[in-house]
């Protein structure tokens, strides 16, 4: 069954705009994933925030961590129209093994020119 | 390899057919997995290996679903009389085994059963 929910489930901005999506889980967490994944294709790695970490930078992405509300935010700055895809967050659960990952339903986002 | 690599990319097969599906993780990836993730839904887990063990199975949705990794590196999924609702985008990923490291997933193989 998936983790818990991302908001919103769709999301249309224009080039340079900033895209902000949600995450919400269920359980403790070892650590927090976000992917991306291209219509069609494999899931891309882009960040990873362990639980300890509130709040990690990597290039244009921006990721927080709440986890007394457990939940998390991704937000992409002056998005770019390579930047459409769908979005999902994982869980690596403090009690799964090894890596096991629990996803998000996901957030599509769509960046037009 | 560069990165995992899965095969086929696309498969069609009857109700009732048995398929079979390939992954080759990144060498040296300790771990393997497998998600099967449905049209518009975000990838679930099916099963674990670490090395040639597979630790956890818990997510394999029915006995007609079998996976295995003899030797600790190629992994095959494979499925039984399949049925219309095991159409889906099956994906397998790799990672070291330490904590706290991201998955490496390949493309996936798509799953049409007709």
């Amino acid at each position: 069954s998936q983790q818990g929910e991302e908001d919103p489930q769709a999301l249309s901005i224009q080039e340079g705009e900033n895209a902000t999506m949600n995450c919400s889980y269920k359980t403790s967490i070892n650590n927090l994933q976000w992917y991306r994944q291209n219509s069609g294709r494999g899931l891309v790695h882009l960040i990873l925030i362990r639980s300890n970490e509130r709040e990690k930078h990597s290039g244009r992405l921006r990721v927080t961590l709440d986890t007394s509300k457990k939940s998390s935010s991704l937000l992409i700055t002056a998005s770019r129209a390579a930047d459409t895809a769908s979005y999902f967050c994982a869980t690596d659960d403090r009690w799964g093994g090894g890596n096991k990952l629990t996803f998000g339903t996901g957030t599509q986002l769509k960046v037009e020119l | 390899g560069a990165g995992v690599s899965q095969s086929p990319r696309y498969k069609v097969a009857k109700r009732g057919q048995d398929v079979a599906l390939r992954c080759d993780p990144i060498s040296g990836h300790v771990s393997l997995f497998w998600y099967q993730q449905a049209l518009g839904q975000g990838p679930e887990f099916l099963t674990y290996f670490q090395n040639e063990a597979q630790l956890d199975k818990s997510g394999l949705p029915s006995d007609r679903f079998f996976a295995e990794r003899p030797e600790g590196s190629v992994s095959t999924l494979k499925i039984q009389r399949t049925q219309q609702e095991d159409s889906a985008v099956y994906l397998c990923a790799s990672s070291t085994p330490t904590g706290n490291t991201e998955a490496f997933f390949g493309q996936g193989t798509r799953l049409t059963v007709v």
